[in-house]
């Protein structure tokens, strides 16, 4: 199994462009969600989801559009990129019950908006 | 917003002792999760522990939790170079999401 994978691994962008995270999982995982990480902050949750069709918003999903149409596929959408979007994002998946065997995270994609 | 908070925010200790990582909440949880996440890698599970639990073992790893005082303990023992990382605790509050602290970083010289 290749767990959560997440493409791009790097990406740069300039202001007002727009672009889109990929993550993928292949465990058959209800939960998908999205983290930033910066320095000093920890991970703040952007969105998530339950399932396929359902989605909400987390902490700081300001800029930031999901959708879920497949239970493997949960796409991170930036809209019109600002540098205070520069960070670290990270996909996560579990099962239902996150009692089973916590979640799963991607190895990451860092983002520089220039 | 931040529902755990850890303590201290570094440790740095050589190898052969033990590591311990404290961390605080706020609200009621399920479950409270640790995980490890070396520099530029993504976060790897590494214990849970239910809220009708109070002690759990895994390895050189334990994991306590009160929950009348909303705080979480990780003890690492015989610390070896290789647990140098950050360390997160994170709380399932039954939203269907975890909510993470700002993490401790642990530096374990040989």
């Amino acid at each position: 199994n290749a767990g959560v994978t997440q493409t791009p691994k790097f990406q740069v962008l300039k202001t007002g462009q727009s672009m889109t995270l990929q993550c993928a999982q292949d465990m058959n995982h209800e939960y998908m969600s999205w983290y930033r990480q910066d320095p000093g902050m920890g991970l703040r949750l952007i969105h998530y989801s339950v399932g396929a069709g359902i989605t909400d918003q987390g902490e700081v999903p300001n800029g930031y559009n999901v959708s879920r149409s497949t239970t493997e596929d949960f796409p991170l959408r930036l809209l019109s990129a600002a540098p205070s979007q520069t960070s670290v994002y990270f996909c996560a998946s579990s099962y239902k019950s996150s009692h089973r065997d916590g979640y799963t995270f991607g190895s990451g994609t860092r983002l520089t908006v220039v | 917003s931040q529902q755990g908070e850890e303590d201290p925010q570094a440790l740095s200790i050589q190898e052969g002792e033990n590591a311990t990582m404290n961390c605080s909440y706020k609200t009621s949880i399920n479950n409270l999760q640790w995980y490890r996440q070396n520099s530029g890698r993504g976060l790897v599970h590494l214990i849970l522990i239910r809220s009708n639990e109070r002690e759990k073992h895994s390895g050189r790893l334990r994991v306590t939790l009160d929950t009348s005082k909303k705080s979480s303990s990780l003890l690492i023992t015989a610390s070896r170079a290789a647990d140098t990382a950050s360390y997160f605790c994170a709380t399932d509050e039954g939203y269907s999401t975890l909510t993470f602290g700002k993490g401790t970083m642990l530096l374990v010289s040989p």
